[in-house]
């Protein structure tokens, strides 16, 4: 079957920097994608990788094994306004996307 | 990023109604959208997936009479609850993709939070 595993809660200090793992075992592989999503509203677009790197986006970054079945998100200079779910979704071979839980990430200040 | 719109935001409705869902891309051609739902502290559900111009692909367990869907053109897609029930109390979530590769991103619309009472 399809599987997407990632921590379902983080806490972090504001100022610090936090990383979301996510693992997935999909039927094909045409990228993953990381939204963020605040309480009570919908997703948000991050990022997308679909070749083995890092791609670095201002605070975010996401990093990408195919080979590992593997990304992370990586969040800099954590503000206390990166407290939401985060999502790793990947789009199998039929192209359609695989949601994982999400992450609760809780920043302290 | 690309803008997509829901209406209504917020809606609470008596058991046995009817209820409307829009999703508008507004700076884009959607040639695919997709209707989630989401329950609390739970992650999205994928429902169906709708091109312009054809019939929806529902995923399995989620009822085409219950849920239906009209892509009626490139820019708008309608979900419409029928007969309501308070288990269809949920956070219904739209998203659109421009293009026909299947690699494009999805955007999504604010969300409709639905009540049944």
């Amino acid at each position: 079957g399809q599987n997407i595993d990632q921590p379902t809660e983080m806490t972090a200090t504001e100022g610090a920097i936090v990383q979301i793992n996510c693992t997935y075992q999909t039927s094909g592989f045409n990228g993953l994608f990381w939204y963020q999503q605040h309480a009570g509203e919908a997703p948000t677009f991050l990022s997308y990788n679909v070749l083995d790197g890092l791609e670095e986006k201002g605070r975010f970054s996401s990093f990408l094994s195919r080979s590992k079945g593997y990304s992370y998100l990586l969040l800099k200079e954590l503000q206390m306004k990166d407290s939401a779910s985060y999502l790793c979704a990947v789009m199998d071979s039929n192209y359609q996307l695989i949601w994982g839980a999400g992450t609760k990430l809780i920043i302290k200040p | 990023g690309a803008v997509v719109s829901q209406h209504p935001s917020r809606v609470i409705c008596k058991s046995g109604t009817s209820v409307k869902i829009e999703c508008r891309s507004l700076d884009f051609q959607a040639t695919t959208m997709f209707w989630y739902r989401q329950f609390p502290k739970q992650s999205l559900m994928l429902m169906a997936t709708s091109n312009e111009g054809s019939k929806a692909t529902y995923e399995q367990g989620v009822e085409k009479d219950k849920f239906l869907i009209n892509h009626a053109s490139l820019t708008l897609s309608t979900l419409t609850v029928t007969s309501a029930h308070p288990e269809d109390s949920s956070f219904y979530i739209c998203s659109a993709r421009a293009g026909t590769s299947g690699m494009e991103t999805q955007y999504f619309g604010p969300g409709t939070r639905l009540l049944v009472l």
